[in-house]
């Protein structure tokens, strides 16, 4: 298996645009996680879902977040508008079951000017 | 409210210097402690998972113990392929899923 993959790997963009970040998990995982990383506040968890649907999204830290998984293969985070405090590394990572262990892809570097 | 607090912030040891990270934890009803290694430019990669005191793991040059109030994990004659962030989680009853993350240790062993 190809491992979680994050698409795209980096995304520069302008204040106020909308930003889409896409998340492919590893076949056959039912959890699929949204992840932030920042030098000041680590790893937060934004959202995850369990068989496509939301369990918890209390760490999607305004409304401008939102998230999708339309079907087992494939997730979106959108961002709209995008601010400048948005900037970060995004993770989408994926789970078998209550298994612990979390696959993470390699991440969105996302720069908002 | 969860609180994770990962020590040193950095380290820096010569190949072969053994020494250890330490994660100290505040929670409510502990169901797991998780480290991970984060090579720069990737995500975090699973390394082990510990659930009552007194346990230990052990992978290759890596060891992780757990008490009831903090967690180590000993690194046995490193090499610089050991360069890495490594990245302490916790998760508790009332948590669900959700893993609260440290900040972590970044490593940096040099030959």
């Amino acid at each position: 298996d190809a491992g979680v993959i994050q698409s795209p790997r980096h995304e520069v963009t302008e204040m106020g645009q909308e930003v889409t970040l896409r998340c492919k998990p590893i076949s056959g995982h039912d959890y699929l996680f949204w992840y932030r990383q920042t030098m000041m506040r680590g790893l937060e968890l934004l959202i995850y879902f369990n068989n496509n649907v939301p369990i918890d999204d209390s760490g999607m830290p305004e409304d401008r977040f939102s998230a999708k998984m339309p079907n087992a293969s494939f997730s979106t985070l959108k961002i709209q508008p995008s601010e400048p405090r948005d900037s970060a590394v995004y993770f989408c990572a994926s789970s078998w079951g209550l298994n612990e262990k979390l696959f993470f892809g390699s991440g969105t570097q996302l720069s908002v000017l | 409210e969860d609180q994770v607090t990962q020590s040193p912030e950095a380290l820096r040891l010569q190949e072969g210097e053994s020494s250890s990270l330490n994660c100290s934890y505040t929670v409510s009803g502990l169901r797991g402690l998780f480290w991970y290694r984060q090579d720069p430019g990737k995500g975090p990669e699973f390394l082990f998972t510990l659930y009552s005191a007194g346990e230990e793991k052990e992978k290759e040059r890596l060891k992780a113990t757990l008490t009831k109030k903090e967690s180590f994990l000993h690194i046995t004659a490193p090499k610089p392929e050991d360069s890495a962030t490594y990245l302490c989680a916790v998760k508790n009853s009332n948590s669900g899923y959700a893993l609260n993350f440290g900040k972590g240790t970044s490593l940096l062993v040099t030959p």
